[in-house]
């Protein structure tokens, strides 16, 4: 069965701080990781897409790597802002079939003044 | 406006009772999908839908049923709401081109069934 296990399940810091977030997967066979962002009573919103040949991409202060032999992806936030408080999503889709993604359950990140 | 749009937006209903959620979609996307989030589980699947005339069920579609009026609507009824079905349900759309099937994402109706 497909799973994506992500950690911390929840995580405070300090603005101006960085983290990282964990995502552990069994997909298989692999299609590509995606990280979206859910602000608290709205839709999740992608950040970054990466492919099996893909290691690191970012978006602004958002860096995600992806170690396809693991199957693990991080996503890094730099210098964080009040406005990163949310939860974050590993979503994995597999190659083939239906492409149906496999969601985790999320990291909820608080960022505290 | 917004590309994925879902209506209401919140809604109380009462055990039994039938209610059915809206959503439509700007984006000429072929794929429509309803989820439903319980805090501490994540985004669970209800069901899916391809094309007009192909809809599949998902992890989760016991006491759910969908309908897919046209490419841009896409609708979830609850025949008897009962109360664990109290939850945040989002519709979410994607393009069947490409790899990467980023989903789009409405802006969710929250659902209270007492």
């Amino acid at each position: 069965k497909n799973q994506v296990e992500q950690s911390p399940q929840s995580l405070i810091i300090l603005e101006g701080k960085n983290c990282t977030l964990q995502c552990n997967y069994t997909v298989s066979p692999f299609s590509n990781l995606r990280w979206y962002k859910q602000d608290t009573g709205r839709g999740p919103v992608s950040l970054t897409i990466m492919t099996f040949s893909e290691n690191t991409k970012s978006n602004g202060r958002y860096t995600a790597t992806l170690d396809a032999d693991t199957k693990q992806s991080s996503l890094h936030i730099t210098a964080s802002q009040l406005s990163d408080s949310a939860s974050y999503i590993c979503v994995v889709s597999a190659a083939g079939g239906s492409y149906i993604p496999t969601f985790g359950r999320g990291t909820s990140l608080i960022v505290h003044p | 406006d917004a590309d994925v749009t879902q209506t209401p937006r919140n809604r109380i209903t009462k055990t039994g009772k039938r209610i059915m959620l809206e959503c439509s979609q700007t984006k000429g996307h072929d794929r429509m999908y309803w989820y439903r989030q319980d805090p501490g589980l994540g985004l669970r699947l209800i069901y899916y839908s391809f094309d007009v005339k192909d809809i599949n069920k998902g992890e989760i579609s016991d006491g759910y049923s969908v309908s897919r009026q046209a490419q841009a609507k896409f609708s979830l009824s609850l025949e008897s709401a009962i109360p664990n079905q109290t939850a945040l349900y989002f519709c979410a759309t994607s393009d069947l081109r490409g790899i990467s099937y980023e989903q789009y994402f409405g802006p969710g109706t929250r659902l209270t069934v007492t």
